[in-house]
């Protein structure tokens, strides 16, 4: 079946403007992570979602960084008035929720540039 | 809190030739141990787990690690590398704590083989 899919794949915008970076999870996942890989680090966690709902926002940096997932499976990250300092990779995983250990599995990334 | 240092941020290595990567870990409790790859312009890939049981798992590619307790250390080991190996590796440590299994990346190790 078709894996985690992220766009868009590459996003440049201007310092201080908008940006929406979508995740389309795996059918069926109920747990849903963004993570941020900035250049030369490895992936930083930002938020976790257990179906509609942020189970543990504790990684987002400040509260210009805002995340939704309405119905449970597409997730958006919005990010507003961008920074230089926002420039990464952003990663988003999905997994299932049985007890115990379930597997994340990755999407491509979007490399957002803030110029 | 968790950390996870990856000793070498860059090893080179001759094809055929036999490498280790180096990961050691902190946390006060039992975690979870992996390895993940990333192949230049793709996603993150699991490589192998440590859940519990034998401190020796095998991954895919012939990759295989050992988990060392006493010295909290989780290295990654190749016989004899290929050509196609070269990527960014990353080890990581998590903990199931209410349903979310967030991720605690080392900083990478790139591998680069030489023909």
């Amino acid at each position: 079946g078709a894996g985690v899919s992220q766009t868009p794949s590459n996003k440049v915008t201007e310092k201080g403007k908008y940006v929406e970076l979508r995740c389309d999870p795996i059918s069926g996942h109920t747990a849903l992570y963004w993570y941020r890989q900035s250049l030369g680090q490895g992936p930083e966690f930002l938020i976790y979602f257990q179906g509609t709902g942020a189970a543990d926002d504790s990684g987002l940096p400040n509260d210009r960084f805002f995340a939704v997932r309405p119905e449970g499976s597409v997730s958006t990250l919005k990010i507003q008035r961008t920074e230089r300092g926002d420039s990464a990779v952003y990663l988003c995983a999905s997994s299932g929720s049985s007890g115990g250990y379930n597997e994340q599995f990755f999407g491509p990334g979007t490399r957002l540039t803030v110029l | 809190a968790q950390s996870v240092t990856q000793l070498d941020s860059q090893v080179p290595v001759f094809e055929e030739a036999p490498v280790e990567l180096r990961c050691n870990y902190s946390s006060s409790v039992s975690v979870y141990l992996f390895w993940y790859v990333q192949y230049p312009n793709q996603g993150l890939q699991l490589l192998l787990k440590y859940l519990s049981g034998s401190t020796l798992v095998k991954g895919i590619n012939g990759f295989e690690a050992e988990f060392n307790k006493s010295q909290t250390s989780f290295h990654l080991r190749k016989p004899s590398v290929h050509i196609s190996d070269t990527a960014e590796y990353f080890c990581a440590v998590s903990r199931l704590i209410q349903g979310a299994q967030k991720l605690v990346f080392g900083q990478g190790t790139r591998l680069t083989i030489n023909p």
